[in-house]
């Protein structure tokens, strides 16, 4: 299984572009690699999966090089509202085997 | 909507007193877990299941039980609650495992005295 690591921590300005990295040395081939976001109390919501390369959304970008030990969350122009805990996590579509990231903590300050 | 749904959403118990929290979800999906999230901890799985009447233990099933009867529903069970048991617990669904997208429940927060 993947062990992944992450800033615990990062903090940002508004309007500015966070990049968050999750270092997953272990990953297997088949593992897909997933971020999501979580406000206080509520449930994580999904930003976006890839595989390899780069992967947009209306959101969010997903940059994973070619050895796929690590990949960056890219979230450009941050607001306030982005305020969140981001965690990366690493598994395959289908089966058991996953590992969520421990979370980082992003703050946007005005 | 596709969503899950979780109930009920806080509940104060006390030790020992068996108490059952429901997950459902209407997007047809096989796979469902329960996780557990404490205080830097992050999120740990309690039981998952990969189909009906299919489940299998996580990183942290003791004291708790999960079914699945029915593929919508999968409700978590706490025969013998205790405080340690204190915890925000999320229910989640995908279609073919946990590396696919999950969709996450909004959370229940237990207290248990």
């Amino acid at each position: 299984l993947a062990k992944t690591t992450q800033p615990i921590s990062m903090d940002s300005y508004e309007g500015q572009e966070v990049n968050i990295t999750c270092s997953h040395n272990n990953i297997a081939t088949n593992d897909y690699i997933t971020w999501y976001q979580q406000f206080p109390s509520q449930g994580p919501r999904f930003i976006i999966q890839g595989y390899k390369t780069k992967v947009t959304n209306e959101v969010a970008s997903l940059f994973i090089p070619a050895d796929r030990k690590s990949s960056t969350l890219s979230l450009p122009r941050v607001s306030l509202s982005d305020t969140a805990v981001y965690y990366c996590l690493v598994g395959a579509h289908y089966g058991q085997n996953f590992v969520f990231g421990p979370g980082t903590r992003l703050s946007v300050l005005p | 909507e596709a969503q899950v749904t979780q109930n009920p959403r806080y509940l104060i118990t006390v030790t020992g007193k068996k108490l059952t929290v429901t997950c459902s979800q209407n997007m047809n999906h096989e796979y469902m877990s329960w996780y557990r999230q404490d205080p830097g901890l992050g999120l740990r799985q309690i039981y998952y299941s990969m189909n009906v009447e299919v489940t299998d233990k996580g990183d942290v099933p003791e004291g708790y039980k999960v079914s699945r009867k029915e593929k919508r529903n999968f409700p978590l069970i706490l025969e013998s609650p205790s405080p340690n048991q204190t915890s925000l617990y999320f229910c989640a669904s995908s279609f073919g495992g946990a590396g696919e997208t999950q969709y996450f429940g909004p959370g229940t927060r237990l207290l248990v005295l």
